[in-house]
């Protein structure tokens, strides 16, 4: 049963900390999806991967985050320092291309006291 | 920019009712998809339906792309129907999804 893991799924950590979130994608997509979901906002692309190359991360507060794709298998998103604003849901999702049907993790759950 | 809209925002139904949601985008499609969101949290996928007509079991979904909107059906429906139903879209060039608020719909037994 082909799915998208993402580990913690669930973080509870002091502002100023580094956060390290990650995401195996569904063996065979080449696309990576990393989105926020937050009561405010709601569901939000914060940056995207083809082939393991970012090819968009506008979504994504620049000073603070980071996303990579170290291999095929593995994608992370980091915070750091973390703020107690970006406590909020964190999805990873995987896609055979960029344009087709996306599946989503279950999330990690993240607070920032 | 793009926009995502989505009607009704709130939807309660008895059990073995039957509801229609619409999502209406703002753009040329190239993806749309709906998801559910249970309780739990997951996001299920539903259709990815950028054009045409799809079926499910007690769920449908069209696309008129022309138009520019889309509806999702369900019929009658079960408790384990509830949860937050969202549209997802992208347009022209562009890849990046973007999600429409959501329909909240509640089955009651």
């Amino acid at each position: 049963d082909a799915r998208v893991t993402q580990t913690p799924r669930h973080k509870v950590t002091e502002m100023g900390q580094e956060v390290t979130m990650r995401c195996q994608p569904i063996l065979g997509h080449n696309t990576v999806f990393w989105y926020r979901q937050t009561m405010m906002q709601g569901l939000e692309l914060l940056a995207y991967f083809r082939n393991r190359a970012p090819l968009d991360d506008s979504g994504m507060p620049k000073d603070r985050f980071s996303a990579e794709m170290p291999d095929a298998t593995l994608a992370t998103l980091k915070i750091q320092p973390s703020e107690p604003r970006d406590s909020a849901v964190y999805f990873c999702a995987s896609g055979p291309t960029p344009s087709y049907e996306q599946y989503f993790g279950p999330g990690t759950r993240l607070t920032v006291t | 920019g793009i926009q995502v809209e989505q009607s009704p925002p709130d939807l309660i139904l008895q059990e073995g009712a039957n509801s229609t949601l619409r999502c209406n985008f703002s753009d040329s499609v190239n993806n749309l998809q709906w998801f559910h969101q249970n309780p739990w949290g997951q996001l299920i996928n539903l259709f990815y339906i950028p054009s045409g007509t799809k079926q499910n079991g007690r769920l449908s979904a069209t696309t008129v792309a022309t138009e520019r909107y889309s509806l999702l059906y369900i019929s009658s429906s079960q408790t384990t129907d509830s949860g937050v139903y969202f549209c997802a879209y992208s347009g022209g060039s562009n890849y990046k999804l973007t999600f429409g608020k959501g329909t909240l719909l509640t089955v009651n037994p």
